[in-house]
């Protein structure tokens, strides 16, 4: 069975860095990109990135370029997002995602979410 | 950067009644390359279809998907209880890979 879990929530204060994990099982890890997406509370999906596990090759959507970054150890099956100086307007609900190859790229599977809460 | 505008953005209807859901993108899409999602409260988005019409995985037959360049449909043919939800638009054809605003089901 295919299963993205990811790491707890967490409740981090301005400035202070913050790196979530998602780890996929079930399935080969570094033969599917995975995708992070936020939704902020409230409101829509954004699409943040995705990585290729296989060779940690990431791209980024201009939005969050810089702002965050994405990687991955292929050796433990991990992906994850990191921040190094969190603010305010970070908290959200992150999800990771695989991107599909029969679904033509689209996210077949989905992490639970990992809850980011920054407040002074 | 494609942007998908989700219409309307809430649906009042009930159980058994149509929905139709648009999902129109400022450039053209690839019909290859646009999706559907389901999330409900306090749970992750569902891939409900892909290539604008194809249903995913244990995905049943009220749902289908339509559409081509730069407008794209997701119609609901009996709305079950279940189906209460909001719905995403996904293109990924074209970087960044951009989400519709979502557009709300709700029961009337």
């Amino acid at each position: 069975e295919v299963q993205l879990v990811q790491s707890g929530a967490e409740v981090k204060k301005p400035g202070e860095s913050l790196k979530i994990s998602c780890k996929g099982s079930g399935y080969s890890f570094t033969t599917y990109w995975i995708g992070w997406v936020r939704q902020m509370p409230g409101k829509g999906l954004e699409w943040m990135g995705i990585i290729n596990p296989g060779d940690s090759e990431a791209r980024y959507s201009p939005s969050f370029q810089g702002q965050v970054t994405i990687s991955a150890d292929r050796s433990i099956s991990t992906a994850y997002l990191q921040w190094s100086s969190l603010k305010a307007s970070d908290t959200a609900m992150y999800y990771c995602a695989r991107q599909g190859r029969i679904t033509a790229l689209a996210f077949d599977y989905w992490g639970q979410g990992t809850q980011v809460t920054v407040s002074s | 950067e494609i942007v998908l505008t989700q219409s309307p953005g809430t649906l009042s209807l009930s159980p058994g009644e149509r929905a139709t859901l648009s999902c129109r993108a400022s450039q053209s899409v690839s019909s290859y390359y646009l999706a559907w999602y389901q999330q409900k409260p306090g749970q992750a988005p569902r891939l409900l279809m892909y290539g604008a019409s194809t249903r995913a995985t244990g995905i049943p037959d009220r749902f289908s998907g339509s559409g081509s360049g730069t407008d794209f449909t997701l119609t609901i043919s009996r709305l079950e209880p279940e189906d209460f939800a909001v719905y995403y638009c996904q293109q990924y054809g074209s970087a960044p890979r951009t989400f519709g605003q979502g557009t709300k089901v709700e029961i009337k």
